[in-house]
Formats: structure tokens, sequence, C-alpha cells
């Protein structure tokens, strides 16, 4: 079965840090790009970064970029986002997605982690 | 940036019948629109790419058409299990992959 768990979610204060992790199972996770999304509680989707199977390209949303960095591990299945100072607007549900073989929609998604940035 | 907007943000609909929502684009996506389906507490799914291509298991009464700048999911026949909001995503000026604020279908 194709799937995808995060974790590393939970309470931060405004300016700290946090990572998040996703394990990948059920596929070959090294060709295959992918990405997180977030969703602030009662709002839509926000794409938060993007990283290429090779690891060579990565994006990120205007509103994160030099504070978040997408990375992944090969050898362990497992994508990450190491999130440094923390607002109070990045509290949501961090989801982690598949990229489609070729494409860029989002194709396999975790069932998501919930980071709340409060003092 | 492409900004994606969809409409009604709530249709109200009975199970049974036939649901139409639409999304539009700022500038054209040419087909590189997807709709992805979230019930409440759950991640979202995907539904359609392409427009208009279903996603695996995906049953035949969603269907998805347009291109360029508008685009409609159809969804027929509704089933209890289709009550839900509806997002689409433009991925042809990537990044970013901007989603539309999404439509909400609720029992009428």
């Amino acid at each position: 079965e194709v799937q995808l768990v995060e974790s590393g979610g939970g309470l931060v204060q405004p300016g700290g840090p946090l990572r998040l992790s996703c394990a990948a199972s059920g596929f070959t996770f090294t060709i295959y790009s992918m990405n997180w999304v977030r969703q602030a509680p009662g709002k839509g989707l926000e794409w938060v970064s993007y990283l290429s199977s090779s690891t060579s390209t990565t994006y990120y949303a205007d509103s994160v970029k030099g504070r978040f960095t997408i990375s992944r591990d090969n050898a362990k299945n497992s994508l990450y986002l190491h999130m440094n100072s923390l607002r109070a607007e990045d509290t949501a549900v961090y989801y982690c997605a598949r990229g489609a073989y070729g494409d860029y929609y989002m194709d396999v998604w975790g069932k998501g982690t919930t980071v709340t940035v409060s003092s | 940036e492409i900004v994606m907007t969809q409409s009604p943000a709530t249709l109200s609909v009975s199970p049974g019948e036939r649901a139409t929502l639409s999304c539009r684009a700022s500038q054209s996506v040419s087909n590189n629109l997807a709709w992805y389906q979230q019930k409440p507490g759950q991640a979202p799914r995907l539904l359609i790419y392409g427009a208009s291509t279903r996603a695996t298991g995906i049953p035949a009464r969603f269907s998805g058409s347009g291109s360029g700048t508008q685009f409609t999911l159809t969804i027929n026949s509704l089933q209890s299990e289709d009550f839900a909001v509806y997002y689409c995503q433009q991925y042809n000026n990537w990044p970013p992959g901007t989603f539309g604020p999404g439509t909400k279908v609720d029992i009428k």
C-alpha cells in the first residue's frame, strides 16, 4: 500500500524551530518529487515547498522562503521540513504529498501533522 | 502568480442530484489543472488531473472539463460520501502550485 506518514508536529514558541518528517512506503521513493502543503485552521490549502527526486531542485512559497528548508533522505525513504523562525501564521496542519511522476500535481497525500506556534 | 477562484463558495445539493463546480484561473493554465476532495478531518484526495482525467479509483460520476482559464467539476448523482470541500489547483506555472479557495458541497 502506498503510504505517507508525517510526524514531528507540536506546540512551539514563536521564533523557535521544528522539524517535520514524512515516512514513505509502498512505492519507489527515489523517483518521485515530494511536496509539503499546509492548511491553517478553517482555511484552504497552501503549497509550501517542493523537492525534486534528484534533490537538485527546491522551491518554496514566498511566505516561508528563507525560514524553511526541505530535504530528503532517499536511503531512509524520508522527507523532511526544517522550520525556523516560526510565526503564529505558520500554525497549520502540514501534509506531505507525492508529486505525480513526471508532473507537478500531487497524487498521494499523508494524513498530516499539526504545528501550533504560540507562547 | 496565477490566482485561482472557485464558485460558488458553498453548493447545497440533494443526494442523487448533480453538482457543478467552477474554477477559474487568472491566466491560461492550459489543461494543467487538478481537482482534490477533502472531507472533514481528512487529507485531500486527488480526483482529477489534466483537467479531465480521473485519478486511480475515482468513480465515473466525477468528471472534469475545461482548458485555458475556465474549468468545471461535475459530480453526477451525488452520494452521501461526496459531501466535502473541493479544491482546484493549477500546476502549469510552477512554482507555486496555487490552489483555489474551495467549494463546499453540503446536503440540501
